[in-house]
């Protein structure tokens, strides 16, 4: 899946608790994404990054922080974990703006 | 706010018949579109792309049609296989780099 690991890959966590999930690239892309998909919502932008500590929000990014450091890792924090947030959680990565995304496998995240 | 849209959220074909994806996009800002195939438990799979200066585009099995006059897009898979079965994502960049919209996705079935 181009180079791209995230991780964990399943986490069920208690309201109100943070939580990070990692997203780690060996491509060397530019720019790296978060995407949250639920039913009936397809896929919705987090927050992404076009650089090393250079982010943007996405459409649906309350509650969400991210962070990132090298180009090689991408942190997405949940500060205090909601019920509303248990979903599909995807890392892409891509070389620039107006190219193709290559995405990771996935976190499922429950939050009970 | 803008979005992308599909017509039909289920797309039920024959083994060796073509399939024909429709997904039809509000936001005439947008300059590159991108087709995604999602299996199960999988994160989703670039298929095809295309960019506002072209009207169709095509691949291996797969063409991408674009109506600018009608804000449409369409993929079309020839010769519809098993393995072409999953849910199928259309996305637009809404002319901001970076930034993709995700429709919520058509599920093709392939029948034998």
């Amino acid at each position: 899946d181009a180079g791209i690991t995230q991780s964990p890959r399943h986490k069920v966590t208690e309201t109100g608790t943070p939580v990070t999930l990692r997203c780690h690239q060996t491509e060397n892309h530019r720019y790296m994404y978060w995407y949250r998909q639920d039913p009936g919502h397809g896929l919705r932008l987090i927050h992404y990054s076009y650089g090393v500590k250079d982010t943007d929000k996405g459409e649906v990014s309350d509650g969400y922080s991210v962070s990132r450091s090298k180009t090689e890792d991408f942190l997405l924090t949940l500060e205090s974990a909601t019920s509303s947030q248990t979903s599909v959680y995807f890392c892409a990565i891509a070389t620039g703006p107006n190219t193709e995304a290559f995405f990771g496998q996935g976190t499922r995240l429950t939050v009970v | 706010g803008e979005s992308v849209g599909l017509h039909l959220p289920t797309l039920s074909v024959q083994e060796g018949d073509n399939s024909i994806i429709n997904c039809a996009y509000s936001n005439s800002a947008s300059d590159y579109f991108i087709w995604y195939k999602q299996e199960s438990g999988k994160g989703p799979q670039f298929i095809i792309d295309i960019r506002s200066n072209m009207d169709k585009r095509q691949g291996q099995r797969v063409t991408v049609l674009l109506n600018k006059t009608v804000k449409h897009l369409s993929l079309q898979i020839a010769a519809t296989q098993p393995g072409d079965s999953a849910v199928y994502f259309c996305a637009e960049n809404g002319g901001t780099a970076s930034k993709l919209t995700f429709g919520t996705g058509t599920r093709l079935q392939v029948t034998l």
